[in-house]
């Protein structure tokens, strides 16, 4: 059975980084994407970025272009999410989520998802 | 504002029939498939529908979905007291090249 198990909760300062980790075990990954996704308290998801695990090319939003980093460590088959220059309203749950790698241009469904790390930011 | 549409809110008495909408574009809905997601309080979402209209594994044919032109349709018959969630829809969007979700609908069984 795939499953996804995430960090625990973190609590930041305005302005610094956090980093989340995501590993995954039970299935085959092979043409997979890790894709990160959060949702502030009480809000919907917003898509972040994700990371084709095959080849290890990342695609993120335009939203977090210059504030996101994805990377994967095949050794332990766990990918980790670094969002940068953090700010209150960056506070929110966030999820990994395995997508199928279907050419990059299509609504590859999210099949199955981490159980969340809540980020918190407060000065 | 979310790239697709979806009323807040919908409710039904257990045992009825419910439709939850998602309302797109060509750049989006009118030309890639969508997937609709559960997410039951305090829990991560769970892919409840995929390609428009097929249910993976476990998910009980009380869940139908479609999908006309720009828009989808999420329908839930024989509503019951556990299908009190948020729904939300998603698929890829062209412009934004990424996907992208739709705002959510929070479910009431009345």
């Amino acid at each position: 059975q795939v499953q996804l198990v995430q960090s625990g909760a973190e609590v930041r300062r305005p302005g610094s980084s956090v980093k989340v980790s995501c590993k995954a075990s039970g299935g085959n990954f092979n043409n997979y994407i890790i894709n990160w996704v959060r949702q502030a308290p009480g809000q919907g998801l917003e898509w972040m970025g994700g990371i084709i695990l095959t080849f290890g090319s990342v695609k993120k939003a335009q939203n977090f272009q210059d504030r996101i980093t994805i990377t994967t460590d095949e050794s332990t088959s766990t990918t980790y999410m670094v969002l940068r220059g953090l700010r209150s309203d960056d506070t929110a749950v966030y999820y990994c989520a395995r997508g199928a790698y279907c050419g990059g241009d299509c609504s590859s469904p999210f099949d199955f998802w981490g159980q969340g790390t809540l980020v918190t930011v407060s000065s | 504002q979310s790239v697709l549409i979806q009323p807040p809110s919908a409710s039904g008495t257990p045992g009825q029939r419910v439709t939850i909408s998602c309302s797109g574009s060509s750049l989006n809905i009118g030309s890639k498939t969508v997937n609709w997601y559960q997410q039951l309080p305090g829990t991560a979402p769970k892919l409840l529908i995929f390609n428009n209209y097929q249910r993976p594994s476990g998910v009980p044919d009380r869940f139908s979905g479609s999908k006309s032109g720009t828009s989808a349709s999420l329908a839930i018959s024989g509503l019951q007291s556990e299908d009190e969630a948020d729904y939300y829809c998603g698929a890829w969007d062209d412009s934004l090249n990424g996907p992208v979700f739709g705002g959510g609908t929070k479910l009431t069984v009345l």
